[in-house]
């Protein structure tokens, strides 16, 4: 079976553009989250998704959305990039409890904004 | 605030010694807990969790034990190789919202 995976690896892009970065989870798996990843720092979390609503927020301006899709797949958009947005974007996929369960991560999106 | 703090920001142990990292976290109200090893260019890789309703757990050389008393974690690693080298979160997460919460993360580094 395909782990979760991300795409796409790498990006990047000039301030003030628009990106949209993708995720498939795990088969099976209906919870997606999404985290951010600076250099040095461990991943902090944006969002969380299950059943297709948004069960969880981070502290992550309007710029920051998402949504999930009914095949379970997600999407995280970031309007008006700044350069203080380069990161690692991390997915990940949770099983049938969603919540309080193992969350398994894909290899992220590297955002380079220039 | 909300965090999750490692004592030790960096480990260096010989191969074939045993290892421990340490983690403390803040929210009492955390249910579960995730031990995650990270490779430079990769996505965080589940080793081990434990519940809250639990105090330790193996795994295939590794350990995890739980401190709820303290507030503390940890991770043992059996006969460390040098595969083992990365750095270590550990996570906790907190019921409402499925939000994990990580630590700056410890760097392992195993000598041959």
């Amino acid at each position: 079976d395909a782990g979760v995976t991300q795409s796409p690896t790498h990006l990047i892009k000039t301030r003030g553009q628009h990106v949209t970065l993708r995720c498939s989870p795990i088969s099976g798996h209906k919870s997606v989250s999404w985290y951010q990843q600076v250099l040095g720092q461990g991943p902090q979390f944006i969002f969380q998704y299950y059943e297709k609503e948004e069960r969880g927020r981070g502290n992550f301006p309007d710029r920051f959305s998402a949504r999930q899709f009914p095949n379970y797949s997600s999407e995280l958009n970031v309007n008006a990039l700044l350069l203080g947005d380069s990161a690692l974007y991390l997915c990940a996929s949770r099983g049938q409890g969603g919540m309080n369960t193992e969350a398994f991560f894909g290899q992220g999106t590297r955002l380079t904004v220039v | 605030g909300e965090s999750v703090g490692l004592h030790l920001p960096t480990l260096s142990v010989q191969e074939g010694d045993n290892s421990i990292i340490n983690c403390a976290y803040s929210n009492s109200a955390s249910d579960y807990f995730i031990w995650y090893k990270q490779e430079s260019g990769k996505g965080p890789q589940f080793i081990i969790d434990i519940r809250s309703n639990m105090d330790k757990r193996q795994g295939q050389r590794v350990t995890v034990l739980l401190n709820k008393t303290v507030k503390h974690l940890s991770l043992q690693i059996a006969a460390t190789q040098p595969g083992d080298s990365a750095v270590y979160f550990c996570a906790e997460n907190i019921p409402q919202g499925g939000k994990l919460i990580f630590g700056q993360g410890t760097e392992l580094s195993v000598k041959p």
